[in-house]
C-alpha cells in the first residue's frame, strides 16, 4: 500500500527564520511530487512541484527531492504569519501529476510565531 | 481564470438519506478527479474522470456512491444510502492535462447524522 508520511507537527518557527517541512514516501516508482498549503477550512493551494532530484526554488519556497532517499522537503525562506497552514506533502507514480490520484500525507501544521 | 467550484459547501444529512455532490473544474480541464478527507486521515483518491470517462475508480470505497461527468463538463457524485461514516470534506480536482498538476476546489464538508 502506497504511502505518504509527514510529521503532524505543530512546527513553531519563529516569523524571519526557514521553515523545513519534510516528508517520506513508500512507493518507490513514484515519480511526481507535490506540495499544497492549506488554510483551515479552504482549498489545498499547490505551491510546488518537483519531478528530479535535487532542488527547485521559487520565491521564499525551495523544494528537495531525493529519489534514492524517498524523500521530499519543502524549506520556506523568511517565513512569515502568513506561511502559518498545514503543507500537505502528495505523490503520484505518473509523471506530471495528472494522470493518477495523488497520495497524500497527513500534513504538517506550521505556526509562524510573530 | 475561475477555479475548480464545488456545491454544496456544506450538507447536513440523516442516515439512510441520498446526498448529491457537484464539481465544476477549471474551463478547458478534460481531468477531474474526487478525492475525500474523513476527520483525523489523509485525503484519499476516489476516481478520476478523463472528459466524460471514467479512467480510476480504484479509491471508491463501496456501491453506494456513483459518480458521473455526463457531457465531460460538470460531475456529480452521488452518496445513496448515506451512512455515518461518509462524513468527512469531499474535495474535487482539475488538470488541464496529464502532465499538468491537479487544482482543488475549496470542498463540500458532509456531516451524516
Amino acid at each position: 500500500q502506497k504511502e505518504v508520511e509527514q510529521n503532524s507537527g505543530p512546527l513553531s518557527v519563529p516569523e524571519g527564520a526557514i521553515a523545513s517541512l519534510n516528508c517520506t514516501y513508500s512507493d518507490r516508482v513514484s515519480q511526481s511530487f507535490f506540495w499544497y498549503r492549506q488554510y483551515s477550512g479552504k482549498s489545498p493551494e499547490l505551491i510546488m512541484s518537483i519531478y528530479s532530484n535535487g532542488d527547485k526554488e521559487d520565491g521564499r519556497f525551495t523544494a528537495q527531492l531525493n529519489k534514492a532517499s524517498q524523500y521530499v522537503s519543502l524549506l520556506i525562506r523568511d517565513s512569515q504569519p502568513s506561511d502559518s497552514a498545514t503543507y500537505l506533502c502528495a505523490v503520484n507514480p505518473q509523471r506530471g501529476g495528472g494522470a493518477d490520484g495523488l497520495t497524500f500525507g497527513k500534513g504538517t501544521h506550521l505556526i509562524i510565531q510573530p | 481564470e475561475a477555479g475548480v467550484t464545488q456545491f454544496p459547501s456544506h450538507s447536513v444529512i440523516e442516515k439512510g438519506q441520498t446526498v448529491t455532490l457537484r464539481c465544476d473544474p477549471i474551463s478547458g480541464h478534460d481531468n477531474l478527479y474526487w478525492y475525500r478527507r474523513v476527520m483525523g486521515k489523509e485525503i484519499k483518491f476516489l476516481l478520476h474522470f478523463v472528459k466524460e470517462s471514467k479512467q480510476d475508480e480504484s479509491g471508491m470505497p463501496n456501491n453506494r456512491f456513483l459518480a458521473e461527468r455526463t457531457g465531460g463538463t460538470y460531475s456529480t457524485l452521488k452518496v445513496q444510502p448515506a451512512e455515518l461514516e461518509d462524513s468527512g470534506v469531499y474535495f474535487c480536482a482539475s488538470s488541464q492535462d496529464l502532465s499538468q498538476p491537479q487544482y482543488f476546489g475549496p470542498g463540500t464538508r458532509l456531516t451524516v447524522l
